[in-house]
């Protein structure tokens, strides 16, 4: 159980459009999503927090213009990167959270390759 | 403020061999410690959960240990394999949800 997918696995894209990257829960409901990026050799950075059916909380720093996130089902959340720039190009990972479960665990997606051209 | 740091920030060791990554934190309030594998283009996969009263959690090959007074914990890998090359994370979380990831080691494990 506790599984997260995400889609696509992979994008690329030109430089001026936009992108969005799905996020589901298959087995649970998650009424918290979280998205992070990650850079190469490095670390997971939180970019947002969803909850379903309100608007999302992002970090300092992250521009909600830009990245759009939608949690309109207790098992899908999309991030959407708008306008896209060579600089967006990272992996994009998301976690969901199972309400109820013990440590208030996190389960994560496998990932999104964004590459902008 | 929350910091999580990891050391050694890579790690080369040769196949059956063991091995102990390291995990200082200060994060405040404190509510668990895990540890995670993230295989390269993966999302990270749990190994290991320990709770503030837990010093030590296994996970067949994988031990990890935890000092809440030193605020440290470790993670050994015991007769590795070539498939346990990968990043290893500490995550610490402050209550009451919130990830403190920290920057992860980068194991490779050679034949």
């Amino acid at each position: 159980g506790a599984v997260v997918s995400q889609h696509p696995s992979w994008v690329i894209c030109k430089s001026g459009t936009s992108v969005k990257i799905e996020c589901r829960s298959l087995d649970f409901q998650a009424t918290t999503m979280f998205w992070y990026r990650q850079f190469p050799k490095q670390s997971l950075m939180l970019m947002a927090t969803s909850n379903e059916g309100s608007k999302a909380t992002y970090e300092q720093g992250v521009e909600k213009d830009k990245f759009l996130i939608n949690h309109a089902s207790l098992t899908l959340s999309t991030l959407t990167v708008t306008s896209a720039h060579p600089e967006d190009s990272s992996f994009y990972i998301c976690s969901a959270r199972e309400p109820g479960t013990n440590y208030n665990e996190q389960f994560f997606g496998p990932g999104t390759r964004l590459t902008v051209l | 403020k929350n910091q999580v740091e990891q050391s050694p920030q890579s790690l080369i060791i040769l196949e059956g061999k063991n091995c102990t990554l390291q995990c200082n934190y200060t994060v405040s309030p404190f509510s668990n410690l895990r540890w995670y594998k993230q295989d390269t283009g993966r999302g990270p996969v749990s190994l290991t959960i320990m709770t503030f009263s837990e010093n030590t959690k296994s996970n067949g090959r994988y031990t990890a240990t935890l000092d809440a007074d030193t605020k440290q914990s470790s993670l050994h890998i015991t007769a590795s394999q070539l498939s346990d090359s990968a990043s290893y994370i500490c995550v610490v979380s402050a209550k009451p949800y919130k990830y403190i990831f920290g920057t992860g080691t980068r194991l490779k494990v050679l034949a």
